[in-house]
């Protein structure tokens, strides 16, 4: 069975730095999703990112970009210029090739320093 | 603009007294999902629609029902609420198509109270 894996509960960062949020999952298949949802505090559920398992090609969408490592099974979600609003829950999702409902990691929550 | 619209955003109910929870979409997407999320934690599929027909998550309780009279709209049905069920549910769809990414969309989600 498939199992995404978030090892960080918590992280923090300064404002207007770079902050990477780590995201490893487990499979045997070789065609599959992988997204980004962002939670802010009491506010919904919004994707940020995702990236299609036969591209090689690192998704990027402004100052949120992944770095894709299909080999290692790594997803990690690289935030540059962190900004206030960036303060969420992040959680890394996989979707089979065969199926359409997700598989999510635990949750990392990000904390953002003024 | 096309959305996922929960009502209500907050509901109290009694311990016990039935609660229905409401979804509807205007993106004309075929799937529709219920989740359960509790404090910080990820979201826990319970169940979901694909069209008409209806999947049940194995372990879903009993007490967690569903309805979709139409590709509109879906309902969360709580018989018999206890404190465990507190919780925010989420409402989220999506396409239903295999081999692409088929994001899902969410809705604002209902916070559910027992007392």
């Amino acid at each position: 069975a498939q199992t995404v894996t978030q090892s960080q509960p918590e992280m923090s960062v300064q404002e207007a730095e770079t902050v990477t949020l780590s995201c490893t999952y487990d499979t045997s298949e070789s065609d599959y999703y992988l997204f980004w949802y962002k939670q802010p505090p009491s506010r919904q559920m919004i994707l940020v990112i995702r990236q299609e398992a036969y591209k090689q090609q690192n998704a990027t969408e402004n100052r949120f970009s992944v770095n894709f490592q299909k080999a290692a099974k790594s997803f990690s979600l690289k935030i540059s210029d962190s900004q206030l609003g960036d303060a969420a829950m992040y959680f890394c999702a996989y979707k089979r090739d065969s199926n359409y409902q997700l598989i999510w990691g635990a949750g990392t929550k990000l904390i953002i320093k003024p | 603009d096309a959305m996922v619209i929960q009502n209500p955003r907050y509901q109290v109910t009694q311990f016990g007294k039935p609660v229905t929870l409401s979804c509807s979409q205007t993106l004309n997407h075929n799937v529709m999902y219920w989740y359960q999320q509790k404090s910080s934690q990820a979201p826990k599929l319970l169940f979901h629609y694909y069209d008409k027909d209806f999947n049940n998550e194995a372990d879903t309780p009993d007490n967690f029902q569903s309805r979709r009279p139409n590709t509109s709209f879906c309902f969360l049905d709580i018989r018999s609420p206890g404190l465990g069920d507190a919780a925010m549910y989420l409402c989220a769809t999506s396409r239903g198509r295999r081999g692409s990414t088929d994001t899902q969309y969410f809705g604002p989600g209902t916070r559910l109270t027992v007392l």
